[in-house]
């Protein structure tokens, strides 16, 4: 499969549950992006690697989000104390690094705190 | 920071064109205009994008005016599975980082 992978693509747990969620990009692409997703909303940009490296980071990432990319291919989104606002679709995405080339994402991470 | 406008909804008969618009007045010249489409439940789907000249692919063709302000995806005979969210993105691209600004998108809606 060449396309971008994340699991689990469902994924319900608890308030106040710790969860993480897996990213595997394209192979040769070296920017990976996170995007966060709710009900009837376009996605909304979380964070962004370039290899392993987070260049930028959204302040919809709160101190109980954390990213890595640790040896610049998979990558992993950790979200501490699940609140019940934490439930959306989570929405990653590869690119190479050229301007002006589109990225391609995944299936998404649907996450349900209960 | 989304920089386009949308209209939230349109209808297409099957078989038709599908013409959808998109408004980007604030575009700087090294900006690219993206489009995207969103069927329920699934990831977005990469479409087509362009700089200045008209693009054309299997998909789809990109329109955009000579002053780059606006621009408009055509689909040219539009099934019941294009029925999607369609996404116009300006690309922000900028040192440390070239994210994609998604809006609400437009809602396009396949008539049989």
């Amino acid at each position: 499969d060449t396309g971008v992978s994340q699991n689990p693509r469902h994924k319900i747990t608890k308030r106040g549950q710790n969860v993480t969620f897996r990213c595997d990009p394209i192979s040769e692409h070296n920017r990976l992006y996170w995007y966060r997703q709710t009900l009837g909303q376009g996605p909304e940009f979380l964070t962004y690697f370039q290899n392993e490296a987070q260049l930028e980071k959204s302040r919809l990432l709160s101190d109980r989000f954390s990213a890595e990319r640790p040896k610049g291919s998979f990558s992993t989104l950790e979200i501490q104390r699940t609140e019940q606002g934490d439930s959306a679709m989570y929405l990653c995405a590869s690119s190479i690094n050229v301007g002006g080339t589109e990225a391609f994402f995944g299936q998404g991470t649907r996450l349900t705190v209960v | 920071d989304a920089k386009t406008t949308q209209p939230p909804s349109m209808d297409c008969a099957e078989g038709r064109a599908a013409n959808l618009p998109c408004n980007h007045s604030t575009i700087s010249g090294n900006e690219y205009v993206y489009w995207y489409r969103q069927i329920h439940s699934q990831g977005p789907q990469y479409i087509i994008h362009g700089l200045k000249n008209n693009e054309t692919n299997e998909m789809a063709s990109l329109i955009i005016t000579e002053d780059r302000k606006s621009s408009t995806l055509i689909l040219p005979h539009a099934t019941l599975r294009d029925t999607a969210v369609y996404y116009c993105i300006v690309r922000v691209d900028h040192a440390g980082g070239n994210q994609f600004y998604f809006g609400t998108g437009t809602s396009l809606t396949v008539i049989p």
